[in-house]
């Protein structure tokens, strides 16, 4: 099956440096790439959709000069967490939606998370 | 009023019971169902798609009631690997594939 990874799996920064996660698929192209975040206890929260060379899409209440994504492959999606703070601290998630002979089609894979712990 | 919303659970249940879990969602309009399951500090995984006509997998069950907005996942004869989080999920807009999670119920069965 399709599978998606993500780099690194878990981080730990000081208040207010850049931390920049990387998501890939590993076995299709990727024409949208998705990432998520998620805090202890509630669900996935959608931050922004990015389309191959071009920008991305953020959803209501994220600040895309923040949550910088850079999607300039078919198969590597990154997203850049600028000024780091302890609010910011979630487990973030990517996800992949492609086409390939192993099936990517409609379904969305997920990367294995990044836990992002920010002092 | 929330995209998903689920039992909050959590379920605690002895191994071999069947456990049914609930999911409604708001938009009528809404294409695509799933129920994903997620372990603790993982990734969430696709447990399966949920068809019109309802669907089975093994000891799973999925049923869509789009009337109602509705939709459930039954287990029969748990077993102790079941013990997840399950997310209900649906993909509200047409072609964008924007996946709305709800916000999970966790499964713990006992041996």
């Amino acid at each position: 099956g399709a599978v998606v990874s993500q780099h690194p799996s878990w981080v730990i920064c000081k208040s207010g440096t850049s931390v920049k996660i990387e998501c890939r698929s590993l076995d299709f192209q990727a024409t949208t790439m998705f990432w998520y975040r998620q805090f202890p206890k509630q669900s996935l929260m959608l931050m922004a959709t990015s389309n191959e060379g071009s920008k991305a899409t953020y959803e209501q209440g994220v600040e895309k000069d923040k949550f910088l994504i850079n999607h300039a492959s078919l198969t590597l999606s990154t997203l850049t967490v600028t000024s780091a703070h302890p609010e910011d601290s979630s487990f973030y998630i990517c996800s992949a939606r492609g086409f390939s002979g192993g099936g990517g089609g409609d379904t969305q894979y997920f990367g294995p998370g990044t836990r992002l712990t920010v002092l | 009023r929330k995209e998903v919303e689920q039992d909050p659970g959590p379920f605690n249940v002895p191994e071999g019971a069947t456990v049914a879990f609930n999911c409604t969602y708001s938009n009528s309009a809404s294409q695509s169902f799933f129920w994903y399951r997620q372990d603790c500090r993982k990734e969430p995984k696709l447990l399966m798609s949920v068809y019109s006509s309802g669907n089975e997998d093994g000891r799973f069950t999925a049923q869509l009631n789009r009337a109602s907005q509705y939709i459930s996942l039954l287990i029969r004869d748990s077993k102790l690997s079941d013990s997840a989080t399950y997310l209900c999920v649906v993909n509200s807009q047409t072609g964008a594939n924007n996946l709305f999670f709800g916000t999970g119920t966790r499964l713990t069965v006992i041996p």
